[in-house]
């Protein structure tokens, strides 16, 4: 099994660019998450889904959009690329969206720098 | 103030001693808490899982849950150079399936076991 398996590994975009971050998991999970990790601020939720069709936000939604048309693809789009979107991104998946009987597997994460 | 806090470290050990690893929290009503460890340009991956209060142990592994002071802990026996690592706490309210699988993390304690 893949897992979560997140493209591109590395990116730079410029002020105000656009860009889409890939996810895609190959368990069938119903849940599918996106976090970004800072520097002494740990992992922050930015959106969630708990299936095809269904999306909501979680804590630092601004400046990001996704969709989720299929249960194994979770895309994370970037409006207009800010400084402040600087960080590493992870995506997330678990079986259900019930925390008691369903851990979170993370893929390997997207470096993101925006100049 | 951020709702779980952790020491960021280094913390600095040599090879054989225990590591022990806290986060104190602020919100009374987390019931799940879980410790993750992530490796370098890694995502991080689960080590432990709690609800509630108590102890639970798995192999050199000890997660400690303290609900009256809002403290937990991570004992780990017999350290490694391979559990060099960062350790994230992560702790979550009990949701339903609709609201989804949402941690907290604390910003990760950074170990290195020394040879």
């Amino acid at each position: 099994n893949a897992g979560v398996t997140q493209t591109p590994k590395f990116q730079v975009l410029k002020t105000g660019q656009s860009m889409t971050l890939q996810c895609a998991q190959d368990m069938n999970h119903e849940y599918m998450s996106w976090y970004r990790q800072d520097p002494g601020m740990g992992l922050r939720l930015i959106h969630y889904s708990v299936g095809a069709g269904i999306t909501d936000q979680g804590e630092v939604p601004n400046g990001y959009n996704v969709s989720r048309s299929t249960t194994e693809d979770f895309p994370l789009r970037l409006l207009s690329a800010a400084p402040s979107q600087t960080s590493v991104y992870f995506c997330a998946s678990s079986k259900t969206g019930l925390v008691g009987n369903s851990p979170l597997h993370f893929g390997n994460g997207t470096r993101l720098t925006v100049t | 103030q951020k709702e779980v806090e952790q020491d960021p470290g280094p913390l600095s050990v040599p090879e054989g001693a225990i590591v022990s690893l806290n986060c104190t929290y602020s919100n009374s009503a987390f019931q799940y808490f879980m410790w993750y460890r992530q490796y370098s340009r890694k995502g991080p991956e689960l080590l432990m899982y709690t609800y509630s209060s108590g102890n639970k142990e798995d192999g050199r592994f000890t997660a400690q849950v303290d609900k009256s002071s809002k403290y937990i802990s991570l004992f780990i026996r017999d350290s490694q150079p391979s559990d060099s690592a960062t350790y994230l706490c992560a702790m979550s309210t009990l949701m339903i399936k609709a609201a989804g699988n949402k941690l907290t993390f604390g910003g990760g304690t950074r170990v290195l076991v020394k040879p």
